[in-house]
């Protein structure tokens, strides 16, 4: 497609579920970004990917977050048992090869946890 | 840490008038600058991306960048309604860990 599509984009699940939530990347782009971002809040870095290598994991929050990448193109962004606190908007962003290279954004997967 | 700093506002203009949104950051050897707008309940768009000093214009909009300073600036020149938003400024630098850092954003309000 001609930007970048998540799906899907509203969830909600109780307490305690497993949730998955994907993204695949504008056609091209090596880098693939995931962020978290809160209501009224900035936006929270988590895992970085360069093609199907995830060189900078710092940004997940706990071992329940888990991310992976195939085919160098669609990423899986996974939460197990999920909390309220996980409750937020999950951005993906695409990039060319290099930092130096604009991110784009799909339009994100709203979370609810009840 | 490195960091990238911007005014939260709320910056208020009237409409037709120059916006003007700062940042500033810390990393003195940061090389890539971008602004992103972002509408309420939307992600971010970007708008913008500099890499050398000086000034880089498209439309309306001017990004200006010293470096010596630390400082990156978007001008909104003809301000209208429709560029209220939240303006992310975005920064990353050399080296092995060029992780792009995020400013929290600036609150636009353009009023008719």
């Amino acid at each position: 497609g001609a930007g970048v599509s998540q799906s899907p984009s509203n969830k909600v699940t109780e307490k305690g579920k497993d949730v998955e939530l994907r993204c695949d990347p504008i056609s091209g782009h090596t880098a693939l970004y995931w962020y978290r971002q809160s209501l009224g809040q900035g936006l929270e870095f988590l895992i970085y990917f360069q093609g199907n290598s995830a060189p900078d994991k710092s940004g997940l929050p706990s071992d329940r977050f888990s991310a992976e990448r195939t085919g160098g193109s669609v990423s899986t962004l996974t939460i197990q048992r999920t909390q309220q606190e996980d409750s937020a908007v999950y951005l993906c962003a695409s990039s060319r090869t290099g930092f130096n290279q604009p991110q784009h954004f799909g339009d994100g997967t709203r979370l609810s946890i009840l | 840490q490195k960091e990238v700093e911007q005014n939260s506002g709320p910056l208020s203009v009237p409409e037709g008038a120059i916006a003007s949104l700062n940042c500033t950051y810390s990393d003195r050897v940061s090389q890539s600058f971008f602004w992103y707008r972002q509408y309420s309940g939307k992600s971010p768009e970007l708008i913008m991306s500099i890499y050398s000093n000086g000034d880089k214009e498209d439309g309306r909009f001017t990004a200006q960048l010293n470096k010596a300073s630390q400082y990156v600036s978007l001008l909104i020149r003809d301000s209208q309604p429709s560029d209220s938003a939240t303006y992310l400024c975005a920064v990353n630098g050399a080296g092995n860990n060029r992780k792009l850092i995020w400013g929290l954003g600036t609150s636009l309000a353009v009023n008719p």
